[in-house]
């Protein structure tokens, strides 16, 4: 059965870090690029990092740019998002997803993980 | 950066009726790489249409998705009460990925 599983939201102070993890299983990981999109509170999706099969290229929002660095280990099929100088407008429910290999659609996605900002 | 606009913001409309969304980009938009999400309260986004007309595995044939350049649409035949939810398009392009802000499809 083909799994996305977020871990490591919570709540975080302004300034501090996070990292957050999306472990996958049901598929070849190494043969898709993934995805993080993130849903702040009541408002749309919003893409924010991507990574190619093999972990060399990776591109960000301009809003996550210089804050977020996007990660994945092949070997233990797990996809990370290290969230740094957070903010309150990082809150959202931060999900993973993975990436058709055709056509840059999302076709499996993970349930989620919140992360709240706040001091 | 490409910006997606969805029209209308809500569609209210009964079971049975047809619902017509509307996507459009403010640059062409290569049709292969433009996708459509429905997503339900609580719940994670789920593709529904990828290369602007092609269904998703598990979708049924009442999705539609049609277009190219800068005007997309997403119809749905006949509401079925599963089908109302937000749906979001999403686009690929030279400036990377940009997800539309939703059209919410209610109950009339």
């Amino acid at each position: 059965q083909v799994q996305l599983v977020e871990s490591g939201g919570g709540v975080v102070q302004p300034g501090r870090s996070l990292r957050l993890s999306c472990a996958v299983s049901g598929f070849t990981f190494n043969s898709y690029a993934m995805h993080w999109v993130r849903q702040a509170p009541g408002k749309g999706l919003e893409w924010a990092a991507v990574i190619s099969q093999d972990g060399s290229m990776h591109y960000f929002a301009d809003s996550v740019k210089g804050r977020f660095t996007i990660s994945r280990d092949n070997s233990k099929n797990t996809l990370y998002l290290q969230l740094n100088s957070l903010r309150p407008d990082d809150t959202a429910v931060y999900y993973c997803a993975r990436e058709r290999i055709s056509d840059y659609g999302m076709d499996v996605w993970g349930q989620g993980t919140t992360v709240i900002v706040s001091s | 950066e490409t910006v997606l606009t969805q029209s209308p913001g809500t569609l209210s409309l009964s079971p049975g009726e047809r619902a017509t969304l509307s996507c459009r980009a403010s640059q062409s938009v290569n049709s292969s790489y433009l996708a459509w999400y429905q997503q339900k309260a609580g719940q994670a986004p789920r593709l529904v249409i990828y290369g602007a007309s092609s269904r998703a595995t598990g979708i049924p044939d009442r999705f539609s998705g049609s277009g190219s350049g800068t005007d997309f649409t997403l119809t749905i035949s006949r509401l079925e009460p599963d089908d109302f939810a937000v749906y979001y398009c999403q686009q690929y392009g030279r400036s990377g990925f940009t997800f539309g802000p939703g059209t919410k499809v209610d109950t009339k």
